[in-house]
């Protein structure tokens, strides 16, 4: 399957900075990539749609000036969010889907990255 | 209203027996089902995926089942071990393109020795 990786595993900063999360898809080329939020014992939820070189599409409630997504290359989507408060602090989640062969039917996610606001 | 359903919320089980999670869902039209482990701090990983026509797959120690007419899936775990230990969630992707995913909101499993 897909190999998706994330950076940083884990963060933490002070309340007002922002943060940059970064998501790679190391062995295809991933058209689309999903920016998923979770919070403890809490399934994953669907924060943004990302596609390489255009603007992402984000779900009902999620504010788009405040989770900056942005899908540059084929291999690498980044989402930094901004003025980082402590109702922030989640677990963050990318995926990936190829357009082709098996990739296209299962969702293949990254480590995930662990955000505390603080 | 498209909703997954996952039963029981939480289970414990000793290691080495079998256990069953439950999944129901209204997802129109439907597109796939897949069932992924989570392991605590961790991204999901797939365990099966199956399209409307297929009633059964396995993976391992892991069988999954779909019943399309009363929109039911199972995921039995058979010998269980203390690794299976995680949160198992149930994925549902809706439309032809399958490309809106409902998630279910897991049932966390705990296996003791």
């Amino acid at each position: 399957g897909a190999v998706v990786s994330q950076h940083p595993s884990w963060v933490i900063c002070k309340s007002g900075t922002s943060v940059k999360i970064e998501c790679r898809s190391l062995d295809f080329q991933a058209t689309t990539m999903f920016w998923y939020r979770q919070f403890p014992k809490q399934s994953l939820m669907l924060m943004a749609t990302s596609n390489e070189g255009s603007k992402a599409t984000y779900e009902q409630g999620v504010e788009k000036d405040k989770f900056l997504i942005n899908h540059a290359s084929l291999t690498l989507s980044t989402l930094t969010v901004t003025s980082a408060h402590p109702e922030d602090s989640s677990f963050y989640i990318c995926s990936v889907k190829g357009g082709s062969g098996s990739y296209w039917e299962t969702q293949y996610f990254g480590p995930g990255t662990r955000l505390l606001v603080l | 209203k498209n909703q997954v359903e996952q039963s029981p919320q939480s289970l414990i089980i000793l290691e080495g027996k079998n256990c069953t999670l439950q999944c129901n869902y209204t997802v129109s039209p439907f597109s796939n089902l897949r069932w992924y482990k989570q392991d605590t701090g961790r991204g999901p990983v797939s365990l099966t995926i199956m399209t409307f026509s297929e009633n059964t797959k396995s993976n391992g120690r892991y069988t999954a089942t779909l019943d399309a007419d009363t929109k039911q899936s199972s995921l039995h775990i058979t010998a269980s071990q203390l690794s299976d230990s995680a949160s198992y969630i149930c994925v549902v992707s809706v439309g032809t393109g399958g490309f809106k995913t409902i998630f279910g909101a897991g049932t966390r499993l705990f296996v003791k020795a």
